[in-house]
């Protein structure tokens, strides 16, 4: 069954550094997504992108925040310089238009 | 008001008994529902989405949509052990690369 892939699983960084995590979605999915769920809160949008750009974004995807499908396949999200509140479980998923939403495993960010 | 509010849990049934899980929403225009399972530690993963008024029948589960009263419900018979997770009512509008808003979720334990 296809399935969106998401790496790194963990990651630990330093306040104030760069990350980005990486997602392949589903290959003939055209609509891709960022979510993320801080520890004990509830799952929130980030970002929605479609035809190589940003649909839509949420007060959260500030200037610190960019989304990139560099070669067709890979779907990042950077964080310019990362902050303790950043720290969270970092969702991708993508969808083929037709409403349903299909989630990667997440890549658990943790910034010290 | 929040956009989509669920029941407080947690929730516990006995094994074999039915769960019921609500939700309302509060924007009018929202064309599409669902209904993510996830647990601990884990990526959402849909369950069930609806997207008319009535009931909609998978297997032990069942949703419900009543959009004049802006409700959405899930309906879980014969409850098993393995279906203790956090449930996450989700609401979408009308375009395809549209934003989905989760729920905070209901927590759910089913004891054998």
């Amino acid at each position: 069954e296809p399935e969106v892939t998401q790496t790194p699983s963990h990651q630990v960084t330093q306040m104030g550094q760069e990350v980005i995590l990486r997602c392949v979605p589903i290959s003939n999915h055209l609509y891709f997504y960022w979510y993320r769920q801080i520890l004990g809160q509830k799952v929130e949008f980030l970002v929605s992108f479609y035809n190589n750009e940003i649909s839509e974004k949420s007060e959260i995807f500030d200037d610190q925040f960019s989304v990139e499908r560099p070669d067709g396949s890979n779907f990042t999200l950077k964080i310019r310089s990362t902050k303790l509140e950043d720290s969270a479980m970092y969702f991708c998923a993508s969808s083929d238009g037709a409403r349903e939403l299909f989630f990667g495993e997440g890549s658990r960010l943790t910034v010290l | 008001q929040k956009e989509v509010e669920q029941n407080s849990g947690p929730l516990s049934v006995p094994e074999g008994a039915i769960a019921s899980l609500n939700c309302t929403y509060s924007d009018r225009v929202s064309q599409s529902f669902f209904w993510y399972r996830q647990y601990s530690g884990k990526s959402p993963e849909l369950i069930m989405s609806i997207y008319s008024n009535g009931d909609k029948e998978d297997g032990r589960f069942t949703a419900q949509l009543n959009k004049a009263s802006q409700y959405v419900s899930l309906l879980i018979r014969d409850s098993q052990p393995s279906d203790s997770a956090t449930y996450l009512c989700a609401v979408r509008g009308y375009t395809n690369a549209g934003k989905s808003t989760f729920g905070d979720g209901t927590t759910l334990t089913v004891k054998p």
